[in-house]
């Protein structure tokens, strides 16, 4: 059982552009909603978080949009750079277990 | 921030080998220590939640006796892939909860290719 839906599985984008990955999840327990980036061959890094509490956060050029109604939650990279092609993964958790992952969303940014 | 530092980084053994994976909490004591394992272009998978000083708890439909599991100590806990085969082969990581912020924090993995 998939806890955390994760699309795209693939996403092509302009230089510049606006990417935008969505995850969905069911278990109302979560309340941690991490995104890691991985990059070929390395472990995942933490990217951003959110709680439950707001419905948005943003660090730079990295937004977490959060609709704890819908149970989904979205990455927005704005001025996506072709740095940024990597892999994305969402998880959610319930303070103090494990995390579900996403499947992935393998993001190339074009120059 | 916490570090855990994973190692090796890729190691090549012969069908029938063991090998051994650790992970180090360089500036935190980590309690807890999660293996999973990722095959190219998929998500993790859980594999087994290992916890200082009691036995490893495996996720269903990983055996035991071939990944072994061991937390010693604060700060180290191992992934020892026993009687290795090519199917065996795969990218293995290692991930603890740091302190703060919550979350938590990975290792830099293990490509694991068995020959």
């Amino acid at each position: 059982q998939q806890q955390v839906k994760q699309s795209p599985q693939s996403l092509i984008v302009q230089k510049g552009g606006i990417s935008i990955i969505n995850c969905a999840y069911e278990n109302t327990a979560f309340d941690y909603f991490p995104w890691y980036q991985q990059f070929p061959g390395k472990g995942p890094a933490l990217l951003i978080a959110i709680r439950p509490d707001v419905s948005e956060k943003k660090e730079g050029r990295f937004t977490i949009s959060f609709n704890k109604s819908a149970k989904q939650f979205s990455l927005h990279i704005m001025d996506s750079q072709p740095g940024d092609s990597a892999t994305y993964f969402c998880a959610a958790s319930n303070t103090g277990n494990q995390f579900y992952f996403g499947t992935g969303t393998s993001l190339t940014v074009i120059p | 921030g916490a570090v855990v530092s994973q190692h090796p980084s890729w190691v090549i053994c012969k069908s029938g080998t063991s090998v051994k994976i650790e992970c180090r909490s360089l500036d935190f004591q980590a309690t807890t220590m999660f293996w999973y394992r990722q095959f190219p272009k998929q998500s993790l998978m859980l594999m087994a939640t290992s916890n200082e000083g009691s036995k490893a708890t495996y996720e269903q439909g990983v055996e035991k006796d071939k990944f072994l599991i061991n937390h010693a100590s604060l700060t180290l806990s191992t992934l020892t892939v026993t009687s290795a085969h090519p199917e065996d082969s795969s990218f293995y990581i290692c991930s603890a909860p740091q302190p703060f912020p919550y979350g938590y924090t990975f290792g830099s993995g293990t490509r694991l290719t068995v020959v």
